[in-house]
């Protein structure tokens, strides 16, 4: 069964400091991978998406992501971070199965930053 | 402008009473699909619909129903079979099952 595991419910950075959300999924094809940006009381939008290619995958607002097959890994980075930053991020995987495509999104990471 | 709207922002339930969310997208989307959302759960999936009058149940669906009567309206009904209906509900929509899904503001469904 396919899955996806963000680890770290809650991550709090400094003002500035590097951003790392962690995503692994499972899959036994490659998969279409995204990263979702939720702010409170909003719906999701997407941030940066894996289909095929080059593996480091550049997003809106400075993200990136790096696709690492032999990890199972698709981790969220970026460099500096900003207050405004500060919301909940989804891992999501989508693969075709019986009946179509489906989309897993991992439990979500909120995302702290410290003035 | 294109995009995805859900109605009401807030809706309150009575027991025993069925309500409906609405969905609407312009994006001219074939697939339309809803989750719900708890606190520390992510989204779960209740039911999508990948073409017009289909629709097929996602991973939570009893106590929900939907219809697919126009390729952009996807409305859900709460039934009173819903025990726990409270959470927040997020409709989307995509060009396709495995492409990008754009999602609508929420609706946050409270039980009185």
């Amino acid at each position: 069964a396919q899955s996806v595991t963000q680890l770290g419910s809650h991550v709090s950075v400094s003002e500035g400091a590097l951003v790392l959300l962690r995503c692994n999924y499972s899959s036994s094809v490659p998969p279409y991978l995204f990263w979702y940006v939720q702010y409170p009381n909003q719906g999701l939008q997407l941030l940066l998406k894996y289909t095929t290619g080059a593996t480091l995958v550049k997003g809106i607002n400075g993200f990136e992501a790096e696709f690492k097959k032999s990890e199972t890994s698709f981790h969220l980075t970026k460099p500096s971070a900003h207050m405004s930053d500060a919301a909940e991020y989804f891992c999501a995987v989508s693969r075709l199965n019986t009946g179509g495509f489906k989309t897993i999104f991992g439990a979500g990471t909120r995302l702290f930053v410290k003035a | 402008d294109g995009g995805i709207t859900q109605s009401p922002k807030y809706l309150f339930r009575k027991e025993g009473q069925n309500v409906t969310l609405s969905c609407e997208q312009n994006l001219n989307h074939d697939a339309m699909y809803w989750y719900r959302q708890d606190p520390g759960q992510g989204l779960r999936l209740i039911y999508y619909s990948q073409i017009v009058n289909d629709f097929q149940k996602g991973d939570i669906a009893e106590g929900y129903s939907v219809s697919r009567e126009k390729k952009e309206s996807f409305p859900l009904t709460v039934t009173s079979a819903q025990k726990n209906p409270t959470a927040f509900y997020l409709c989307a929509s995509s060009m396709g099952g495995q492409e990008t899904q754009y999602f609508g503001p929420g609706t946050r469904l409270l039980v009185l």
